[in-house]
């Protein structure tokens, strides 16, 4: 079947370290997106991607870092620089590059604490 | 600024009631995008669905209508006969087509609980 995944769905952080999320995709989607989830708040965006070796930032993008070497792969780092990283993460992506009208699928998210 | 505004924090109602959820816009482009998702327990968004600026037309599915309005620049989601499975969080979101970034703005979510 088609989808998002995310891994891993439950993960840590000791201060001062880098953690990073997994997204992979397999519906041959150009862009992907990652949002940040926190209570209230609704979904912010951290970074997104329109095309291979291409990122942009989102609102909230300090204290994490992306890459986009592969078109079904888009890994979020979540810096020591973060300082208050506990929050739920979702990546999506949608099927046509420069196009905003396209719907978003999205995984099923990546809950990080801080330990 | 694209912005999505949903006032309404939390709702609860008892099954088969009907429900309305908010969601108030703004953006300075001519063209754009408007979304509902329902987010789940599972933590996953499900799209329900798109309209674009153009369309004003409201929406029927099933137990589902959407009310879309330029004019108070509104588009607002309501459910009939509420059922205990409708219990999420609803987001209302946005895209712009030519100012912008190329992606969705989120409003803050609509956390509904139907009781049975």
């Amino acid at each position: 079947d088609g989808g998002i995944t995310q891994s891993p769905k439950y993960l840590f952080r000791k201060e001062g370290q880098n953690v990073t999320l997994s997204c992979e995709q397999n519906l041959n989607h150009d862009a992907m997106y990652w949002y940040r989830q926190d209570p209230g708040q609704g979904l912010r965006l951290i970074y997104y991607s329109q095309i291979v070796n291409d990122f942009q930032k989102g609102d909230i993008a300090e204290g994490y870092s992306v890459s986009r070497e592969k078109k079904e792969s888009f890994p979020l780092t979540v810096t020591s620089a973060q300082k208050n990283p506990t929050a739920f993460y979702l990546c999506a992506s949608n099927a046509l590059q420069d196009s905003p009208n396209e719907k978003l699928f999205f995984g099923s998210g990546t809950q990080l604490s801080v330990l | 600024a694209q912005k999505v505004t949903q006032a309404q924090t939390e709702i609860s109602v008892v099954e088969k009631e009907d429900v309305t959820l908010d969601c108030v816009y703004e953006t300075r482009d001519t063209t754009y995008y408007l979304f509902w998702y329902k987010q789940p327990p599972s933590g996953e968004l499900v799209f329900l669905i798109r309209r674009n600026s153009f369309d004003e037309q409201n929406e029927i599915s099933g137990r589902y209508s959407w009310n879309f309005q330029k004019s108070t620049s509104s588009f607002n989601f309501t459910i009939t006969a509420s059922q205990v499975v409708d219990s999420a969080v609803y987001f209302c979101a946005l895209s712009e087509r030519y100012t912008g970034r190329r992606a969705l703005t989120f409003g803050s979510g609509t956390r509904l609980q139907v009781q049975p």
